[in-house]
């Protein structure tokens, strides 16, 4: 158990379906990530939250909304998605280590648009 | 090298031999080096991470080393049992003076021990 929790672990929606994915961490960090990886890519950076501020947004399109109500939660709301948005997605939370910051990790949700 | 790239992509190995594999990211403005360990279904855990130029670290059966001139690390295995079979993952940071860490992931290597 890394302290950060992420539901639902599998999802299947289709394209003009609503979603929404939740993680929470309970360490008490102050930035929490969501990475994509799809098949054979290394893990994408999509957005960063940083004290609930959105501080990184990887040009990430329009139909994926995050949003940071506190410092231990973070969601992803999905709208009318593509079939290649089907992926895994990770959430991470972090605090400042000394001189580097150590990303914890999620186990993901599993994505499948249909 | 512009991005962090891992190598090989996947390694098969019998249960006893001992394994190595690379992690090559971009020297200039290099902060730290992450290594994680991720097992199917599960969330990815880090093993270490390193900072400064000929560092070494160890874990149990397990060590890597650092190369921040040249830009790049090694994961050894020793004696790989097949519970170390997983992806690893390496990842890079550079200095930026952020409020949190920004980490470019390479591809992973996916090792897999067989009985």
């Amino acid at each position: 158990e890394t302290g950060v929790t992420q539901t639902p672990r599998h999802l299947v929606m289709g394209m003009t379906n609503k979603k929404s994915l939740k993680c929470e961490q309970h360490l008490g960090h102050n930035a929490m990530y969501w990475y994509k990886q799809s098949a054979k890519k290394p893990l994408e950076l999509m957005f960063v939250y940083s004290l609930e501020e959105r501080v990184e947004n990887n040009s990430v399109p329009s139909r994926f909304s995050p949003e940071c109500p506190n410092s231990s939660h973070l969601f992803l709301h999905l709208h009318t998605l593509q079939p290649e948005d089907s992926a895994l997605y990770l959430c991470a939370s972090s605090s400042r280590q000394g001189a580097y910051y150590e990303q914890y990790f999620g186990p993901g949700t599993r994505l499948t648009v249909t | 090298i512009l991005n962090v790239e891992q190598s090989p992509q996947s390694l098969h190995v019998q249960e006893g031999d001992s394994t190595n594999f690379t992690c090559s990211f971009p020297s200039s403005n290099f902060y730290a080096l992450h290594w994680y360990r991720w097992e199917t279904a599960k969330s990815p855990e880090a093993l270490f991470v390193m900072t400064l130029n000929g560092d070494e670290k160890k874990k149990g059966r397990i060590s890597a080393t650092l190369n921040t001139k040249e830009g790049y690390s090694y994961l050894y295995i020793k004696g790989s049992q097949p519970e170390d079979s997983a992806t690893y993952l390496c990842a890079s940071s550079r200095a930026g003076g952020t409020s949190y860490g920004k980490l470019t992931f390479g591809q992973g290597t996916i090792l897999t021990v067989h009985p």
